[in-house]
């Protein structure tokens, strides 16, 4: 199906542990986007990128690693989990650098116990 | 300071009401401006961009004031559906300074 999707849904692991979320997009547009969503904080955003092999920290970036090797595919990678990061973690895509807008996918929840 | 403040409400209105939303920016530089809608548990959806000249949609208003630096959403005739999270965004030239507010809630009741 076209669109944004994330994967998995939900996730619950272990502080230390490294765990990926997957973010695809069938659009073909050029810049995606990681962010959390935390309660009183909003949205922040962890790591965008402009295009395949550019990628660029956020305003929280710490913690995390992502990797853009294919335009449809932009993975976040949390090298040892800590409780903070528990969190709702939402990938969006935009197809221009002028800002129209986002599309976001649907989220994963994530769990560090 | 928050760079985008919003009333975290909740607004309790009865369907059929007029509400507004006000939302404030502190960076100067910021260049676009939209309004999302976030359901419970869901993804923010965009709802409408912003224009200086203000824009319409619907029973869905926005306004912009760049010399007082806030955004307002104005909805008339609440739906019972119109129940959600309203967030703010302010966006600096390239995009990619795209602050989100922490939203406002709202219950259309009734």
């Amino acid at each position: 199906d076209a669109g944004i999707t994330q994967s998995p849904r939900y996730k619950i692991t272990e502080t230390g542990r490294q765990v990926t979320l997957m973010c695809h997009q069938t659009w073909s547009h050029s810049y995606m986007f990681w962010y959390r969503q935390d309660l009183g904080h909003g949205l922040r955003l962890i790591y965008y990128s402009a295009a395949a092999d550019i990628t660029d920290k956020g305003e929280v970036p710490d913690g995390y690693v992502v990797s853009r090797s294919k335009t449809e595919n932009f993975p976040l990678t949390l090298e040892s989990a800590t409780r903070s990061q528990t969190s709702v973690y939402f990938c969006a895509s935009s197809e221009s650098r002028v800002n129209y807008g986002y599309t976001f996918g649907s989220g994963t929840r994530l769990t560090v116990v | 300071r928050k760079e985008v403040e919003q009333d975290p409400g909740p607004f309790n209105v009865p369907e059929g009401a007029t509400v507004a939303f006000n939302c404030t920016y502190s960076n100067s530089a910021s260049q676009s401006f939209f309004w999302y809608r976030q359901d419970c548990r869901k993804e923010p959806k965009l709802l409408m961009s912003v224009y200086s000249s203000g824009n319409e949609d619907g029973r869905f208003t926005a306004q912009l004031n760049r010399a007082s630096q806030y955004i307002s959403l104005l909805i008339r005739d609440s739906k019972l559906s119109d129940s959600a999270t309203y967030l703010c965004v302010a966006s600096s030239t390239g995009g990619f300074k795209t602050i989100f507010g922490a939203g406002t809630r709202l219950f259309v009741k009734a």
